[in-house]
């Protein structure tokens, strides 16, 4: 499809445990973002790729949560050792218009978790 | 200091009435730019409106439009003619030109629309 995706759609785990979530942007799109959304509140934001250069990791909670993008394109969010409190939905978003204010985000349907 | 803030939770609307939501900003940032998101229930946040802190005139994209009140750090959006499709979660965020790679978004407001 042409838009964003990402996968999976739900995720339920056990706290503790280690969780995986990917993101596939829209081709060509050189800019990735990741959110998190908490049940009722609005997107903080994690971490933010832009072609080669280094992440900013400013947004992210804590040293449990990292994230990769290979080859500029997919990305995959990880968070370690999973507690309660990360359950949330976790969107991605792809961007045009880098580098100006006027840099329209694509977002993703997002990945519902759920840490039991 | 919230740098986006919504003070309506909720709000309903009669189709084919006009409604504005409600969002003020907080920025030092000679320059920003101000968005509109629509997220309905299947969770997908949709772009619909930018403004630019520059911009002389309000920003409009078909039934939407922003009411940008530069003084008072205002940036509602007025959506006309509501249509059923309209309800959904409308969150207003903020990019500032000295924080680069932020995006900043307020906590949202839940639209109905009444048939």
């Amino acid at each position: 499809g042409a838009g964003v995706s990402q996968s999976p759609s739900n995720k339920v785990t056990e706290k503790g445990k280690d969780v995986e979530l990917r993101c596939d942007p829209i081709s060509g799109h050189t800019a990735l973002y990741w959110y998190r959304q908490s049940l009722g509140q609005g997107l903080e934001f994690l971490i933010y790729f832009q072609g080669n250069s280094a992440p900013d990791k400013s947004g992210l909670p804590s040293d449990r949560f990292s994230a990769e993008r290979t080859g500029g394109s997919v990305s995959t969010l990880t968070i370690q050792r999973t507690q309660q409190e990360d359950s949330a939905v976790y969107l991605c978003a792809s961007s045009t218009r880098v580098g100006t204010l006027r840099e329209t985000q694509y977002f993703g349907p997002g990945t519902r978790l759920l840490v039991l | 200091a919230q740098k986006i803030t919504q003070t309506q939770p909720g709000m309903f609307v009669q189709e084919k009435e006009a409604v504005t939501l409600d969002c003020t900003y907080d920025t030092s940032d000679q320059s920003y730019g101000l968005f509109w998101y629509k997220q309905p229930s299947s969770g997908e946040m949709i772009f619909l409106i930018y403004q630019g802190s520059y911009d002389e005139q309000n920003a409009t994209e078909g039934r939407y439009s922003l009411n940008f009140q530069k003084a008072r750090k205002s940036a509602n959006l007025v959506i006309s003619a509501s249509q059923l499709g309209d309800s959904a979660m409308y969150f207003c965020a903020m990019r500032e030109v000295n924080t680069g790679n932020q995006f900043y978004f307020g906590t949202g407001t839940s639209l109905t629309v009444i048939p």
